[in-house]
């Protein structure tokens, strides 16, 4: 059963420290997501790939965030340094354009929690 | 840019059927997505529209109105696993995924 995979699943940290999240995507898949999910706001897009090549990161806060792909088995979420309103849950999800009536797969995702 | 809106709560009877609206506004459209994400879960994909009518799997339906900015997705039979939010997505250029801020469906005996 293929799926996406997350690490850490969970994650607490100090205000300042540097934070990264893991994802491996879906062997095959040629897109990839990063979304953050908070009570207040839902699901946010930050970041997405095509082909390993950043598309759209418009929703990420360029000054502590980064996300990038190494290569297409792996793809990083970093914040530096972290704060405490960054607490939430942050998903990576995979999917194989332009096939998308099969949707888009999530990992479990890394919570976080930032004191 | 996109604005989705969906209802925040909904409550329904196991064995009886829901139907949860989601409407939106859009520059651009390639196609809509359900999902369901149960608490503590990842969402899961359930159901993706991109022509007008309906789509049918098994005791879930999703519907859209490409002209009228509108979806639904009918729940039948409600079980009560189906407590669980709903979230509906709009696909832009490029199938960037956009999310409502999810419907809480709560299913009792």
């Amino acid at each position: 059963d293929a799926r996406v995979t997350q690490t850490p699943r969970h994650k607490v940290t100090e205000m300042g420290q540097e934070v990264t999240m893991r994802c491996q995507p879906i062997l095959g898949h040629n897109t990839v997501f990063w979304y953050r999910q908070t009570m207040m706001q839902g699901l946010e897009l930050l970041a997405y790939f095509r082909n390993r090549a950043p598309l759209d990161d418009s929703g990420m806060p360029k000054d502590r965030f980064s996300a990038e792909m190494p290569d297409a088995t792996l793809a990083t979420l970093k914040i530096q340094p972290s704060e405490p309103r960054d607490s939430a849950v942050y998903f990576c999800a995979s999917g194989l354009d332009p096939q998308v009536n099969y949707g888009y797969t999530f990992g479990s995702g890394t919570r976080l929690t930032v004191v | 840019g996109q604005n989705i809106d969906q209802p925040t709560e909904m409550t329904a009877t196991e064995g009886a059927i829901v139907q949860i609206n989601c409407t939106y506004q859009t520059s651009g459209f390639n196609g809509l997505f359900w999902y369901q994400q149960h608490a503590g879960e990842a969402p899961t994909f359930l159901s993706y529209n991109v022509l007008d009518g309906l789509e049918e799997k098994g005791r879930f339906s999703s519907f859209l109105s490409r002209s009228k900015g509108y979806s639904y997705l009918l729940l039948k039979e409600l079980q009560m696993k189906d407590s669980a939010s709903y979230l509906c997505a709009v696909g832009e250029a490029g199938n960037m995924l956009t999310f409502g801020g999810g419907t809480r469906l709560m299913v009792k005996p």
